[in-house]
């Protein structure tokens, strides 16, 4: 079975412009969750989506948004990029419940110059 | 509030010493936590996880972790190191009713020849 794609695997941006990253998540899986984590850092929290609602969001500003989709794939966009914002984001998916395994996918590298 | 602290951001191994990573958390309430391995360049692999069941849980690739309550740790061992263990090795938390997974700093595995 096919784990967790995202797309791009690498992207490079300039400060103000907007960005759409893209995952799939494991088939069956109804739970994806983003993450960002930057160079030397471990992952932060950013959305949780279960069934196309949030049902979770961390301490991230409005510039970032998701969705998913009826299919359980997923979209984050965050606008007005900053430098600030270049990492690995890292997009997670699991079948439902919190103690179960979230399985990550291996990341988009954003750079904004 | 929920937290997870790692002792030793760089720890360095001779090849077959035992490695011992640490791991201590804060939750208010009963924790999940979970061990996560980084190879370069790459997403997250879980090895191990720990949601109320035995305190001592094996995972893959020889490594094990055990919960400790009184604690608050929940360390992640191995009894001989091998060279394709170098990889930066995340803890995490959660709990009933949360939906993110938050993530230590993280401890970067040298394996020294």
């Amino acid at each position: 079975d096919a784990g967790v794609t995202q797309s791009p695997t690498h992207l490079i941006k300039t400060r103000g412009q907007h960005v759409t990253l893209r995952c799939s998540p494991i088939s069956g899986h109804k739970s994806v969750s983003w993450y960002q984590q930057v160079l030397g850092q471990g992952p932060q929290f950013i959305f949780q989506y279960y069934e196309k609602e949030e049902r979770g969001r961390g301490n991230f500003p409005d510039r970032f948004s998701a969705r998913q989709f009826p299919n359980y794939s997923s979209e984050l966009n965050v606008n007005a990029l900053l430098l600030g914002d270049s990492a690995l984001y890292l997009c997670a998916s699991r079948y439902d419940r919190p103690q179960e395994t979230q399985y990550f996918g291996p990341g988009t590298r954003l750079l904004v110059l | 509030a929920q937290s997870v602290t790692q002792l030793g951001s760089h720890v360095s191994v001779s090849e077959g010493a035992l490695v011992l990573l640490r791991c201590n958390y804060s939750s208010s309430v009963p924790p999940y936590l979970f061990w996560y391995v980084q190879y370069p360049n790459q997403g997250l692999q879980l090895l191990l996880k720990y949601t109320s069941a035995a305190t001592l849980v094996k995972g893959i690739n020889g490594f094990e972790a055990e919960f400790k309550k009184s604690e608050t740790s929940f360390h992640l061992t191995k009894p001989s190191a091998h060279m394709s263990d170098a990889a930066e090795y995340f803890c995490a938390v959660t709990n009933f009713g949360n939906e993110k997974l938050t993530f230590g700093t993280g401890t970067r595995l040298t394996i020294i020849p």
